[in-house]
């Protein structure tokens, strides 16, 4: 069964901390894999789709990483205003109607 | 932004009445998607359309059915709700096939009592 975990379930850190966020994956032959930003109260939204293990991407203070089980999400010298709930998702299989599966989501809480 | 509403916002409802939420999009975007998130829950796939009037079910169908009469809408309907359908929907969009990125619309919260 395709299974997409994410650790920690909550991270706090100070301003300027930088850390990293996990994501672990188990799925059929992965297509995409996505990372959404979630702010309280309102819907995701899109950060990343890496494709391939080795590839990377970066948006501001965050770079996206992937490999054959995991993605991070690396989080350097993060300000107050990057607290949020960080979503993971993957598509596998080869069928149209293979869907997207999401993760639990991290819960980061960046301190002043 | 992808430039999606849902109406209503909040809605309180007693067991067993119908409930319709829609979904509204000005991008012209050809996927849709209804989906719930819960505590303890990633968000969950409930039905998508890949088209007018094509529709299909995603993970947790079931008390659940949606309709797309036109592009820019996609209704979801709990024919009889139940306390177990008390959760937030969201509906996303994307451009493209489900590899692509999607767009998420600001969720309602359903409350069945």
């Amino acid at each position: 069964e395709d299974q997409v975990t994410q650790s920690p379930e909550a991270l706090r850190l100070q301003e300027g901390e930088s850390s990293s966020l996990n994501c672990s994956y188990t799925v059929s032959g992965l297509r995409g894999l996505f990372w959404y930003r979630q702010d309280p109260g309102k819907g995701p939204e899109f950060l990343f789709t890496l494709y391939s293990a080795g590839e990377e991407k970066e948006k501001e203070r965050l770079k996206a990483t992937l490999t054959k089980k995991e993605s991070f999400l690396h989080i350097t010298a993060p300000k107050p205003e990057d607290s949020a709930t960080y979503l993971c998702a993957v598509q596998g299989g080869m069928n149209r109607d293979d869907k997207i599966i999401f993760g639990k989501g991290t819960r980061l809480h960046i301190l002043p | 932004d992808a430039g999606i509403t849902q109406s209503p916002r909040h809605k309180v409802t007693e067991t067993g009445t119908p409930v319709t939420l829609r979904c509204h999009q000005t991008e012209n975007h050809r996927y849709m998607y209804w989906y719930r998130q819960d505590p303890g829950h990633g968000l969950r796939l409930i039905h998508y359309s890949y088209g007018v009037k094509d529709t299909d079910k995603g993970e947790v169908s079931d008390g659940y059915s949606v309709s797309r009469s036109k592009t820019e809408d996609f209704l979801l309907t709990l024919e009889s709700a139940t306390s177990s359908q008390t959760s937030v929907y969201f509906c996303a969009t994307s451009r493209t096939e489900l590899l692509s990125e999607q767009y998420f619309g600001p969720g309602t919260r359903l409350t069945v009592t």
